[in-house]
């Protein structure tokens, strides 16, 4: 059974901070790894990653994705309290001709003034 | 549309009701997949719609839950005689081809069974 784990479950900081997300992945037929952010609305994507060691970079959010470890981190640096939500990590896998996502539990993350 | 839409956002049902909740994808898309998010969880794989066809039904909890797509666009995801294990949010997402493509959600809807 394909599995996702996300570290922290949560996470407080403060404006400024630099915060690290983590994921790893037991899967079968890794196709790429995707980050969501979740506020109370519809999940948004942030990035896909289907390469090792190549950083996706959009503004102060980050990625990068180690195939051979199985995991991948997402950085925020300079947080703001915008960036508070829920950050959902999903890996696209297995034997089906189409994307089906097994999700991560996702990491809450506050970011206080 | 510009975005996955989702109907109703909130939906209260007694226990024993039939609800019905909609999901309008981006046009164009040929994929279509529900996910179900319990509190505090991620969400969790339902059913896949290629174009109209459903090809994959195996997350789908119980016969009490039923999908459908018949036209390839609009879906309807049908749950008969709700119980309260089936409160949770009902997320919709469509991408464009399937495989790869990045998927694109809607906002949910939030169903709580009393």
């Amino acid at each position: 059974e394909d599995k996702v784990v996300q570290s922290p479950l949560s996470l407080v900081v403060h404006e400024g901070d630099t915060v690290t997300l983590n994921c790893s992945y037991e899967v079968t037929n890794f196709r790429s790894l995707l980050w969501y952010k979740q506020e109370k609305k519809a999940p948004t994507f942030l990035f896909m990653l289907t390469s090792s060691g190549i950083e996706k970079k959009s503004g102060r959010l980050s990625s990068i994705l180690d195939k051979k470890e199985l995991f991948s981190i997402l950085n925020i640096t300079a947080t703001q309290t915008g960036d508070s939500a829920v950050y959902l990590c999903a890996v696209n896998a297995g034997g089906t001709s189409y994307g089906k996502l097994t999700f991560g539990q996702g990491t809450i993350l506050t970011v206080h003034p | 549309g510009a975005g996955v839409s989702q109907s109703p956002r909130y939906k209260v049902a007694k226990r024993g009701q039939d609800v019905a909740l909609r999901c309008d994808p981006i046009s164009g898309h040929v994929s279509l997949f529900w996910y179900q998010q319990a509190l505090g969880q991620g969400p969790e794989f339902l059913t896949y719609f290629q174009n109209e066809a459903q090809l994959d039904k195996s997350g789908l909890p119980s016969d009490r839950f039923f999908a459908e797509r018949p036209e390839g666009s609009v879906s309807t995801l049908k749950i008969q005689r709700t119980q309260q294990e089936d409160s949770a949010v009902y997320l919709c997402a469509s991408s464009l081809v399937p495989a790869i493509a990045i998927q694109y959600f809607g906002a949910g809807t939030r169903l709580s069974v009393l």
